[in-house]
């Protein structure tokens, strides 16, 4: 089974600091994604990637960056964080396969901006 | 802008079938449906899907109706640990789609 990981589980940080969410994925997907989850807003997607360098924003960037330097590897980047951006994370990944339809979700992150 | 309905909550005993219905009325000829879960405080988790034919694996059965409008999600024998937020997407699948868009899901309870 594909396995997701991501660095943390609880995060604590304080309104400017820069945050570095990371995420790691097992099966060689090509595709990697980051979601926000809040009550009542459902997942909303940030930013995903379809292959190493590559990036694309989603519903919701501003605020956030991302990088893709290695195939396995997604990170997120709060450059200066904000109470806001007080969620739960999710990362996920899918094989870049034509046809591929399955998503391979991380155990989340959840953040909270003080 | 929500491509499918679900009811808000449903309850079920355990032991029996429980079975989550989705309208998605709106769905094109290349959107598939997909099913995920998501238990308390971790990431969702991938169920089943299907295009046209009814599907099953190891985890659930999915029906779909002949007009595609609908489709029934069945877990054949609910536990406990089946409680969770269940969410039907109706996607694209093809190259270059890449988004699923979550909305509120049901929220199954299993009852002992």
């Amino acid at each position: 089974d594909v396995k997701v990981t991501q660095s943390s589980r609880y995060l604590v940080k304080r309104t400017g600091e820069k945050v570095f969410l990371e995420c790691v994925q097992d099966m060689d997907h090509e595709n990697m994604f980051w979601y926000r989850q809040d009550p009542g807003l459902g997942l909303r997607l940030i930013y995903f990637s379809y292959d190493v360098k590559m990036k694309e924003k989603g519903d919701i960037p501003e605020g956030y960056s991302v990088s893709r330097e290695k195939k396995e590897r997604f990170s997120l980047i709060l450059e200066s964080a904000s109470t806001n951006q007080t969620s739960m994370y999710l990362c996920a990944s899918r094989s870049g396969a034509s046809g591929s339809v399955k998503q391979f979700f991380g155990p989340g992150t959840r953040l909270t901006v003080l | 802008d929500a491509k499918t309905t679900q009811p808000t909550s449903m309850d079920c005993a355990e032991g029996r079938a429980a079975n989550l219905p989705c309208n998605h009325s709106t769905i094109s000829g290349n959107e598939y449906v997909y099913w995920y879960r998501q238990i308390h405080s971790q990431g969702p988790q991938y169920i089943i899907h299907g295009l046209k034919n009814n599907e099953t694996n190891e985890m659930a059965s999915l029906i779909i109706t002949e007009d595609r409008k609908s489709s029934t999600l069945i877990l054949p024998h609910a536990t406990l640990r089946d409680t969770a937020v269940y969410y039907c997407i109706v996607a694209y699948s093809g190259a270059g789609s890449y988004q699923l868009t979550f909305g509120k899901g049901t929220k199954l309870s299993v009852i002992p």
